[in-house]
């Protein structure tokens, strides 16, 4: 079967780093992304990785090491308002074959 | 805003109701999916239509029914729903197919079933 492991939970303080991790064992692989949602919100696009490495966008980097079936996103100068559920999610073959992780709610603390 | 709006918000319903779950997006994609997203558990992908057309059911029961009446609007026809059927329905849309394709969500449908 198609599995994503991300873990439940993350808490941090505000202005520290903190990383969340993925791990996947699935059937295919075209790339591994990562998606934020917030209480009662929409989940939204944060990052995209196809290649082995590191993306950054911002605050955001996402690595991806395909080897090891295994990526991370990582949040520097953490704020208040990154609070919210991130989830991974696999691409296994083109655009429409997109499975995600249970998400990792990350609690941001003064 | 994302693009994409779904109505209603929130819906209760009965288990003998019949009820519809809409979906719209003016973004130009030419893909549209339905998620159910219950708690702690991951977001499942129940339907997907490309150009209109079904791509994926991923062994959906057939007390879900979706419709794509054009590249634009997404309806999933709800009846007889069973109380499990409870969560969040999520539509979203993206350019398609592609390896790299983001997918753009509603807010959701908020769906208790009593």
């Amino acid at each position: 079967g198609q599995s994503l492991e991300q873990p439940s939970e993350v808490t941090a303080v505000e202005g520290a780093i903190v990383q969340i991790n993925c791990t996947y064992q699935t059937s295919g692989f075209y790339g591994l992304s990562w998606y934020q949602q917030h209480d009662g919100g929409a989940p939204t696009f944060l990052s995209y990785n196809a290649l082995d490495g590191l993306e950054e966008t911002g605050r955001f980097s996402s690595f991806l090491s395909r080897s090891d079936s295994y990526g991370y996103l990582l949040l520097q100068e953490l704020q208040m308002k990154d609070s919210a559920s991130y989830f991974c999610a696999v691409n296994m073959g083109g655009g429409f074959k997109t499975i995600f992780g249970a998400g990792t709610r990350l609690f941001v603390k003064a | 805003e994302t693009g994409v709006t779904q109505t209603p918000r929130h819906l209760v319903m009965g288990m003998t109701n019949k009820k519809s779950l809409k979906c719209e997006q003016h973004l130009g994609h030419n893909a549209m999916y339905w998620y159910k997203q219950s708690a702690k558990k991951p977001l499942e992908l129940m339907f997907v239509y490309s150009l209109e057309e079904r791509v994926e059911n991923n062994s959906v029961p057939s007390r879900f029914s979706p419709e794509c009446p054009n590249s634009s609007h997404l309806f999933l026809h709800l009846h007889t729903l069973q109380p499990e059927d409870s969560a969040l329905y999520l539509c979203a849309s993206s350019h398609g197919p592609s390896e790299n394709t983001e997918a753009f969500f509603g807010q959701g449908t908020r769906l208790t079933v009593v």
